[in-house]
């Protein structure tokens, strides 16, 4: 079965260092990897994915995230946070292109002065 | 592009009635339409999946009578929380995915908050 692990339920760092948010997942196929972003109050706004080729996505924000199969990781980043981006993070993971999706517990991101 | 609407964004009901939420389509045809439920500082818990013109397929746990989807066209479903207890009351966001696209990227509503008092 599939399943995603977000360690750390609360990430805080200072604006303009470095945003890392770590998601490990497990999936006996080719896993399509997700992160999505949460503002309070809101729907889900898709950040990136992964579903194959390039290890490396880049998203919107300048967030990206790499694939590491070995690890069983998608770790995503950022190297200069901003106020704006403290928000919920969800990493989500779907064995192949039409299976449901399953969430992370969550990140909650605060960015402070 | 590929944006998801829900109707209402709150809703507040006394306990015993039912409640319809609304989930639209708006620049974009969905085959498949899915219907999540987030508690207070959670994840996402997927409730069901619904697809146009079939019955919706209900995730382990969750009351198919209670939790009514309907998928009537290409833009819209519905979920209808049928006598409503307080133990209802959370966030519940619709999510759709494109029709025709090879990967299961979903698009989300903005979620409705329901309050069963």
């Amino acid at each position: 079965a599939q399943s995603v692990t977000q360690l750390g339920s609360h990430v805080s760092v200072s604006e303009g260092a470095l945003v890392l948010l770590r998601c490990n997942y497990s999936s006996s196929v080719p896993p399509y990897l997700f992160w999505y972003v949460q503002y309070p109050n809101q729907g889900l706004q898709l950040l990136l994915k992964y579903t194959t080729g390039a290890t490396l996505v880049k998203g919107i924000n300048g967030f990206e995230a790499e694939f590491k199969k070995s690890e069983t990781s998608f770790h995503l980043t950022k190297p200069s946070a901003h106020m704006s981006d403290a928000a919920e993070y969800f990493c989500a993971v779907s064995e192949g292109g039409y299976n449901k999706l399953i969430f992370g517990a969550g990140t909650r991101l605060a960015v402070h002065p | 592009g590929a944006v998801v609407s829900q109707h209402p964004s709150r809703v507040i009901c006394k306990s015993g009635t039912s409640v319809k939420i609304e989930c639209r389509s708006l620049d974009f045809q969905a085959t498949t339409m899915f219907w999540y439920r987030q508690f207070p500082k959670q994840s996402l818990m997927l409730m069901a999946t619904s697809n146009e013109g079939s019955k919706a397929t209900y995730e382990q746990g969750v009351e198919k009578d209670k939790f009514l989807i309907n998928h009537a066209s290409l833009t819209l479903s519905t979920l209808t929380v049928t006598s409503a207890h307080p133990e209802d009351s959370s966030f519940y966001i619709c999510s759709a995915r494109i029709m025709g696209v090879s990967y299961n990227e979903q698009f989300f509503g903005p979620g409705t908050r329901l309050t069963v008092l």
